[in-house]
């Protein structure tokens, strides 16, 4: 059952914790994407990975951060530094980078600050 | 500035009944554009995909035009169902940059019995 898996859907993060959002893809795709959707806007990218061990910031990637040590797993770090992090999280995977690829997405994960 | 702009932001329609949604960019250069269907709280998924030379696909109940002259698509969607209940999001492919992908904001649509 190919696809692109979030976990978890919902969580919870405390004032000045680091929180680890998880996204797995079985679909062997190269380039794997983090976005955030805040209600009524655009959907908006924080960091990008082309290949393994390597990624680059989007436009949005101040207090996060993610890594790469595998071809299937794109894990994001929201860190204490990120003010504002309540929103829902989107993970997405193509088979290459670049938009003339179909992006495949995961169901997402909400997070919230309490 | 590359945007994406959708409307109406949201519209009810009774079942049964056909609704367009539109979408106009001032992304460029343009290198293609996709209409995505995001359930509440669920990731968005592929409804089409349209390249510069392409001004018109369907998917089922869903008909997607495009005019690069006047940089304007819109989505329409036939005979509409209940579970046609959901954001629709334009998103337009810019060819410089690495084929980023900027995104509308939606048009949320509700269809009711």
């Amino acid at each position: 059952d190919g696809g692109i898996t979030q976990s978890p859907k919902y969580l919870f993060r405390k004032e000045g914790q680091n929180v680890t959002l998880s996204c797995e893809q079985n679909l062997n795709h190269d380039a794997m994407y983090w976005y955030r959707q805040d209600p009524g806007q655009g959907l908006r990218l924080i960091y990008y990975s082309q290949i393994v061990n390597d990624f680059q910031k989007g436009d949005i990637a101040e207090g996060y951060s993610v890594s790469r040590e595998k071809k299937e797993s794109f894990p994001l770090t929201v860190t204490s530094a990120q003010k504002n992090p309540t929103a829902f999280y989107l993970c997405a995977s193509s088979i290459d980078w670049g938009g003339g690829y179909e992006a495949f997405f995961g169901q997402g994960t909400r997070l919230t600050v309490v | 500035k590359n945007q994406v702009e959708q409307s109406p932001q949201s519209l009810i329609i009774l079942e049964g009944k056909n609704c367009t949604l539109q979408c106009n960019y001032t992304v460029s250069p343009f290198s293609n554009l996709r209409w995505y269907k995001q359930d509440t709280g669920r990731g968005p998924v592929s409804l089409t995909i349209m390249t510069f030379s392409e001004n018109t696909k369907s998917n089922g109940r869903y008909t997607a035009t495009l005019d690069a002259d006047t940089k304007q698509s819109s989505l329409h969607i036939t005979a509409s169902q209940l579970s046609d209940s959901a954001s629709y999001i334009c998103v337009v492919s810019i060819k410089a940059a690495g084929n980023k992908l900027t995104f509308g904001g939606g048009t949320r649509v509700l269809v009711k019995p």
